[in-house]
């Protein structure tokens, strides 16, 4: 079975703060994608980022970064100097390669909220 | 360039009625997705349609239905609602069948009262 699990529901943090969300994912799969998304208050899921299970090169885009570790089954997802246009609700979400029909599969999200 | 359009944006039904959801994906993608947000959760997968046709379906009971048109639109339909089916409904295009680059509507709220 697939499972994501973000076991943080809440995080608080005063701007310009780092924050990590964490992310914890099992798949029996040895190809599957993970993916992270944003949703504001807007409802609307934006993407942020999408790796496949055979790269584990960490990626920095601007103030975020992840970090994908196959030997913890983690993907976690940091923003340095936190801005309050970061408060939303973002979510891990993994993702079949065999059959690549992209169901997502979604964690629980996390909740952000940046203090000014 | 119109991203993928959802309506209605709102929408209160009674228990037991029947609703009807649209979707208009990307330009230029052909295969539409549906999940429902119910409050404080993930999305879940309800279904997928790519060439009119659906895909593959998530573990949501047959009262959950669909439809996919020439034009790629797409509607979901529930019948007999009830209270819990109260959620936001999302709606994800793509192309080629696949789901790798996904876009994501605005959602459609279902309030079941």
């Amino acid at each position: 079975a697939q499972k994501v699990t973000q076991a943080q529901t809440e995080i608080s943090v005063v701007e310009k703060e780092d924050v990590t969300l964490d992310c914890v994912y099992e798949t029996r799969d040895t190809t599957y994608y993970l993916f992270w998304y944003k949703q504001p208050p807007s409802g609307e899921l934006v993407f942020l980022i999408r790796r496949n299970s055979f790269d584990e090169q960490n990626e920095i885009s601007g103030r975020y970064s992840w970090n994908f570790q196959k030997s913890t089954s983690s993907f976690n997802f940091t923003i340095t100097a936190s801005q309050v246009v970061d408060s939303a609700v973002y979510f891990c979400a993994l993702s079949r390669g065999s059959s690549n029909t992209g169901k997502l599969i979604f964690g629980q999200g996390t909740t952000l909220q940046v203090k000014p | 360039d119109a991203g993928v359009t959802q309506s209605p944006t709102h929408l209160i039904k009674t228990r037991g009625q029947q609703v009807t959801l649209r979707c208009s994906p990307k330009s230029g993608h052909d295969t539409v997705s549906w999940y429902q947000q119910a409050l404080g959760q993930g999305p879940q997968f309800i279904f997928q349609y790519y060439e009119e046709e659906e895909r593959q379906r998530g573990n949501f009971p047959d009262r959950f239905s669909g439809h996919q048109f020439p034009n790629y639109s797409s509607e979901l339909n529930v019948n007999a609602l009830l209270l819990g089916d109260s959620a936001l409904y999302l709606c994800a295009s793509s192309l080629g069948g696949y789901g790798l680059e996904a876009f994501f509507g605005q959602g459609t709220r279902l309030t079941v009262v």
